[in-house]
């Protein structure tokens, strides 16, 4: 099945720093989200973006569905941007409503 | 404020009890989900409701029983759980059962199994 890597699995911030997150897949996909997970297990839909670019505020995300990554943007990071941050994907050949995860980024933004 | 609201927030449980776990979206949305997942790990799919009927059942086993009273309410019953069973329950909803269909998920039940 396919693979979801996710890159770097640590990051540490000062807070008005900037940072991308990377999301490599093994395979062609139809559906890509981010989501961010707060500390106390609150999970947010971040992007629905399985190909292209969007933007919401200091967060931004870029999908190559060509070359297989996804990459999210954060500007000017502020302490509640903690948290771990995941991707999932799924694909033509597997189930639209079984999505693969990556093991996520986890986030901690220092004031 | 989350679209998907979870009761109870916290559920602390015997292994001979019985307890449900409820789910309740007002989006409109046709397919909900019930994720477990352990700590420092991604969500893990149970089942899936689709249009009201049960269409995934990621093998789990018969002591989590889903229910999907209407197309607002997601229930899971709990019976005769183990300790490993201890996780964050998320519920999950979105519009449609296709590719183009973002996830909203709730803010979880924690479940302690003693």
């Amino acid at each position: 099945g396919i693979q979801v890597e996710q890159s770097p699995p640590d990051l540490i911030l000062q807070e008005g720093a900037n940072s991308t997150l990377r999301c490599n897949f093994s395979d062609s996909v139809n559906n890509l989200q981010w989501f961010h997970q707060n500390p106390w297990g609150q999970l947010i839909n971040l992007f629905y973006i399985p190909s292209g670019t969007k933007q919401n505020g200091r967060l931004s995300a870029t999908t190559v569905a060509t070359e297989r990554y996804s990459l999210l943007y954060i500007s000017s990071s502020q302490t509640t941007d903690s948290g771990v941050y995941f991707c999932a994907v799924s694909t033509r050949a597997g189930n639209n409503r079984k999505l693969i995860w990556g093991l996520g980024t986890s986030l901690a933004v220092n004031p | 404020d989350t679209e998907v609201t979870q009761t109870p927030k916290h559920l602390v449980m015997g292994m001979t009890n019985k307890k449900s776990l409820k789910c309740e979206q007002h989006m409109g949305h046709r397919a909900m989900y019930w994720y477990k997942q352990k700590a420092k790990k991604p969500p893990e799919l149970m089942f899936v409701y689709s249009y009201e009927k049960l269409s995934i059942n990621e093998s789990v086993p018969s002591r989590f029983s889903p229910e999907c009273p209407n197309s607002s309410l997601l229930n899971l019953h709990l019976h005769a759980l183990q300790p490993e069973d201890s996780a964050l329950y998320l519920c999950a909803s979105s519009q449609g059962t296709g590719p183009n269909s973002p996830l909203h998920f709730g803010n979880g039940t924690r479940l302690t199994v003693t």
